[in-house]
């Protein structure tokens, strides 16, 4: 079977920087994705590491770390527009997107 | 470009009753999935489909079945509802495989009495 784990809650001020880390057991592992969703809303897609390694889009990187079954999210310069729930997902053999995702750690950002 | 669109946003049943979450999207894109969120919980995978005429079971598939009869369209079917089934759904969509990005609609938000 598939399990993800991820904090449920984590605490930052404006302008830090904050790690979300996750930790994953799936059998034919693929890739490890990252969502964002704030209250009410949808989830929104953030960032893809399907190699080991750490993958930058603008204030959010991602790394990956396969032989550990490992990833994380760095969100940097934080806004209060971040606070909401950030999940991890990995996806797995035979591609399809089929994700599996982690419970979610909120994020609540403070002035 | 409307994205992927659902609807009912918002619908009670009773108990026993049956009804269908519709799903559209307008990407042309292959795959498509339903997902339920219960409150304070990540995404549960129910059904998902490769390409029309082709779907699969998820990770909590009993109590939903699905068609694809084109590539725009994914309804859910939920029969013989029961409070378990109050929930979030989401459905979404992706162009391929192998890119860990899906386009999620805003929600069906169902509530089961």
């Amino acid at each position: 079977g598939q399990s993800l784990e991820q904090p449920s809650e984590v605490t930052a001020v404006e302008g830090a920087i904050v790690q979300i880390n996750c930790t994953y057991q799936t059998s034919g592992f693929y890739g490890l994705s990252w969502y964002q969703q704030h209250d009410g809303g949808a989830p929104t897609f953030l960032s893809y590491n399907g190699l080991d390694g750490l993958e930058e889009t603008g204030r959010f990187s991602s790394f990956l770390s396969r032989s550990d079954s490992y990833g994380y999210l760095l969100l940097q310069e934080l806004q209060m527009k971040d606070s909401a729930s950030y999940f991890c997902a990995v996806s797995f053999s035979g591609g399809y997107n089929k994700l599996i995702f982690g419970a979610g750690t909120r994020l609540a950002v403070h002035p | 470009n409307a994205g992927v669109t659902q609807t009912p946003k918002f619908r009670i049943l009773k108990i026993g009753q049956s009804m269908t979450l519709q799903c559209a999207q307008d990407m042309n894109h292959n795959y498509m999935y339903w997902y339920r969120q219960d409150p304070g919980m990540g995404l549960k995978l129910i059904y998902y489909s490769v390409g029309a005429g082709i779907t699969d079971k998820g990770e909590v598939p009993n109590g939903y079945n699905v068609s694809r009869s084109t590539t725009e369209y994914f309804p859910l079917r939920l029969e013989l509802a029961a409070p378990s089934q109050t929930s979030v759904y989401f459905c979404a969509s992706s162009q391929t495989g192998g890119t860990g990005e899906l386009f999620f609609g805003e929600g069906s938000r169902l509530t089961v009495l």
